[in-house]
C-alpha cells in the first residue's frame, strides 16, 4: 500500500460546472501525476508535479488545471466540465530511490459529466 | 519522445494455457521497463519490472525479459488461471523523459475455466 487516496471515488456532474478531484499521499514523494483512462487509449498524462508549486502539462492538459500547495496533496480541477471529460482519473506517485522509478496508483475516480 | 506499443486485445485463453503479451518500446536514454495489472474497479498494480538490458523480471508466475536489441519486454506465463483475468499494461520510465511513466494502451486478458 503506497498510501495514496483519491476523492471522491465517484462523481456525476453537469456540463459547465467546475469539478475538483483530490489526490492525497502519505509517503512524502516529490513526483505526482494525474492520468485519465479511456477505452482504446490506455492511460494518458494530464498534468504532473515535481514539487510544491511545481507543475507541468502532459499530453491531454486542455481543460484541466492542477495545484500543489502541500507535498501530500495534488488537486486536479476541471474549470468547466464537458462530456468529453467523462473518464476514470488516476493519481500516481513515483518512487525515486536509485533505479526504483516505478509508479504507484490510487484507486481512481470515476467522473461522469451529463 | 518515449512510447510503448503493446498488442491489442482481448486475449482469450483457456485455463492452463500459455500466455504471451507482446510489448515494444521507443525511449530516449536508458529506460526501466514495467508491467502493471489492473483488476476490475481497481487502480494499476506493479506486476514486475526490469531496470537494465537482459534483466528478467518475475512475479506470481509471470516473467518478462528486457531485450535491448529488439526493444521489447514481452510478458509470459506458462499456465494461466481464471484469476489472472485482468488488463495488463506495459510501461517505461526513462531519464530522457524525466522519468515520467509512459504506458501502452493495455491488453485485456480473459481466461475461461
Amino acid at each position: 500500500d503506497a498510501g495514496i487516496t483519491q476523492s471522491p471515488r465517484h462523481k456525476v456532474t453537469e456540463t459547465g460546472t467546475p469539478v475538483t478531484l483530490r489526490c492525497h499521499q502519505t509517503e512524502n514523494h516529490r513526483y505526482m501525476y494525474w492520468y485519465r483512462q479511456d477505452p482504446g487509449h490506455g492511460l494518458r498524462l494530464i498534468h504532473y508535479s515535481y514539487g510544491v508549486k511545481d507543475t507541468d502539462k502532459g499530453e491531454v492538459s486542455d481543460g484541466y488545471s492542477v495545484s500543489r500547495s502541500k507535498t501530500e496533496d495534488f488537486l486536479l480541477t476541471l474549470e468547466s466540465a464537458t462530456s468529453s471529460q467523462t473518464s476514470v482519473y488516476f493519481c500516481a506517485i513515483r518512487s525515486e530511490t536509485g533505479l526504483n522509478t516505478e509508479a504507484f496508483f490510487g484507486q481512481g475516480t470515476r467522473l461522469t459529466v451529463v | 519522445g518515449n512510447s510503448v506499443t503493446q498488442m491489442e486485445g482481448p486475449v482469450t485463453l483457456s485455463e492452463e494455457a500459455f500466455l504471451t503479451i507482446n510489448c515494444t518500446y521507443t525511449a530516449t536514454g536508458y529506460p526501466s521497463l514495467f508491467w502493471y495489472v489492473q483488476y476490475p474497479g481497481e487502480g494499476l498494480q506493479l506486476l514486475l519490472k526490469a531496470t537494465k538490458a537482459d534483466d528478467k523480471g518475475s512475479n506470481k508466475g509471470f516473467e518478462a525479459t528486457y531485450r535491448k536489441e529488439t526493444t521489447s519486454f514481452h510478458l509470459e506465463k506458462g499456465s494461466v488461471q481464471v484469476s489472472d483475468s485482468a488488463v495488463y499494461f506495459c510501461a517505461l520510465s526513462a531519464s530522457g523523459g524525466s522519468y515520467i511513466p509512459t504506458f501502452g494502451r493495455g491488453t485485456s486478458l480473459i481466461v475461461h475455466p
